[in-house]
């Protein structure tokens, strides 16, 4: 596509079950980057991928929160035993080497 | 700790006036700078890049660069209610970004 795509858009999930966000980068960006964004706050910086370097996981909150990239492919995050405080839009990113950004529209996650 | 400051708004300014949007940060090893804007509910899109020391402009808006300050800033000129929106400073591509500056012009 032309754009990052990310699905689901929105997910509504009970308190302590699994989720799993998906990223579909623009076709030959090296990099992509996974954010969260609470609502009224500014973008939290999770996770960043380039090429098949070992991944930025430097953001990650905790360890229910992973994510995995094959090449420079779709890129999953999932969230392990959700809970409340992880309501938030999810923002996936990709871009040539670390410079401008491209932004998806996101996945809205509420949690129960 | 890397760190971008921005101050948060709301920044209100009347239509056709030059809105000025300030951001510093804290890795003086920086080497690329970006604006993006943010309007309520939709992600960000990328206003403005900046790599050297000076001022880029792209229609009506002006970047403005000073490393020895480690200063960046956005200008935009005749200012419009459309241009209502949160204004994000990233610095490193995308691995730091500021909280962001509200914002509103007023019709």
């Amino acid at each position: 596509g032309a754009g990052v795509s990310q699905s689901p858009s929105n997910k509504v999930t009970e308190k302590g079950k699994d989720v799993e966000l998906r990223c579909d980068p623009i076709s030959g960006h090296t990099a992509l980057y996974w954010y969260r964004q609470r609502l009224g706050q500014g973008l939290e910086f999770l996770i960043y991928f380039q090429g098949n370097s070992a991944p930025d996981k430097s953001g990650l909150p905790s360890d229910r929160f992973s994510a995995e990239r094959t090449g420079e492919s779709v890129s999953t995050l999932t969230i392990q035993r959700t809970q409340q405080e992880d309501s938030a839009v999810y923002l996936c990113a990709s871009s040539i080497s670390t410079g401008e950004l491209f932004f998806g529209e996101g996945s809205r996650l509420t949690v129960l | 700790q890397k760190e971008v400051e921005q101050n948060s708004g709301p920044l209100s300014v009347p239509e056709g006036a030059i809105a000025s949007l300030n951001c510093t940060y804290s890795d003086r090893g920086s080497q690329s700078f970006f604006w993006y804007r943010q309007y309520s509910g939709k992600s960000p899109e990328l206003i403005m890049s900046i790599y050297s020391n000076g001022d880029k402009e792209d229609g009506r808006f002006t970047a403005q660069l000073n490393k020895a300050s480690q200063y960046v800033s956005l200008l935009i000129r005749d200012s419009q209610p459309s241009d209502s929106a949160t204004y994000l400073c990233a610095v490193t591509g995308g691995l730091v970004f500021g909280k962001g500056t509200r914002l509103s012009v007023i019709a």
